[in-house]
């Protein structure tokens, strides 16, 4: 079964650190770009970052530069997310995603398909 | 980083009805477009890529169109598993984004 679980989401303080992961299961995790995404009620669902196939590119949403770190170990199928100086306006229900991107003729798309259960983070004094 | 403004934010319909959503970009997108539906307490699913491109084994009520900043998610025939929360995103540029979201009941 292709799947996604995440895990590591919990309650910290505010400017405290937390590493979250990601264990893929029954695909070939080598071939996709991996994303996190998070949401919570005031602020919707947000795309938070990306990493390519073998980790040598990263993307961030501004918010998050220079605090968080996307990761992934190949080997042991696995994507991360090192958030530090967390921030109240980080609590949310992240998500593990798998970009199926589309390739046609001229034009690659992105297409989330396969989505983790989700890891809930907490920051709060 | 580009706006996506979704409409309506609810919506209340009746089974069989003809339902629309729609996106609207803050510059043109191309097609590069996609809708989620997000149900209670699960992770959001993906409907529709490239704007208009269905993903298999979506049932065939859900269609998309659109291109360059207007967007289209119709529902046919609505049913009573598609009450959910509808999302669109753009992966045009970075940073990702997504509409804030339509919720769509059945009366």
């Amino acid at each position: 079964e292709v799947q996604l679980v995440e895990s590591g989401g919990g309650l910290v303080q505010p400017e405290g650190s937390l590493r979250l992961s990601c264990a893929a299961s029954g695909f070939n995790f080598n071939n996709y770009w991996m994303q996190w995404v998070r949401q919570s009620p005031g602020r919707g669902l947000e795309w938070v970052a990306n990493i390519n196939q073998d980790g040598g590119a990263q993307r961030y949403v501004d918010s998050v530069k220079g605090r968080f770190t996307i990761s992934r170990d190949n080997t042991k199928k696995s994507l991360y997310l090192q958030m530090n100086s967390l921030r109240a306006e980080d609590t949310a229900v992240y998500y593990c995603v798998r970009d199926g991107e589309v390739v046609v003729p001229g034009a690659v798309y992105d297409a989330y398909d396969i989505w983790g259960q989700g890891t809930v983070v907490t920051v709060s004094s | 980083a580009i706006q996506m403004t979704q409409s309506p934010s609810s919506l209340s319909a009746s089974v069989g009805d003809r339902v629309t959503i729609t996106c609207r970009a803050s510059q043109n997108i191309r097609n590069d477009l996609g809708w989620y539906q997000q149900k209670s307490g699960k992770a959001p699913e993906l409907l529709i890529y490239a704007s208009s491109s269905l993903k298999s084994g979506v049932p065939s009520r859900f269609s998309g169109s659109g291109s360059g900043t207007d967007f289209t998610l119709t529902i046919s025939s609505l049913q009573p598993e598609d009450s959910a929360s509808y999302y669109c995103l753009q992966d045009y540029n970075y940073p990702r984004t997504f509409g804030q979201g339509t919720k769509v009941e059945i009366k």
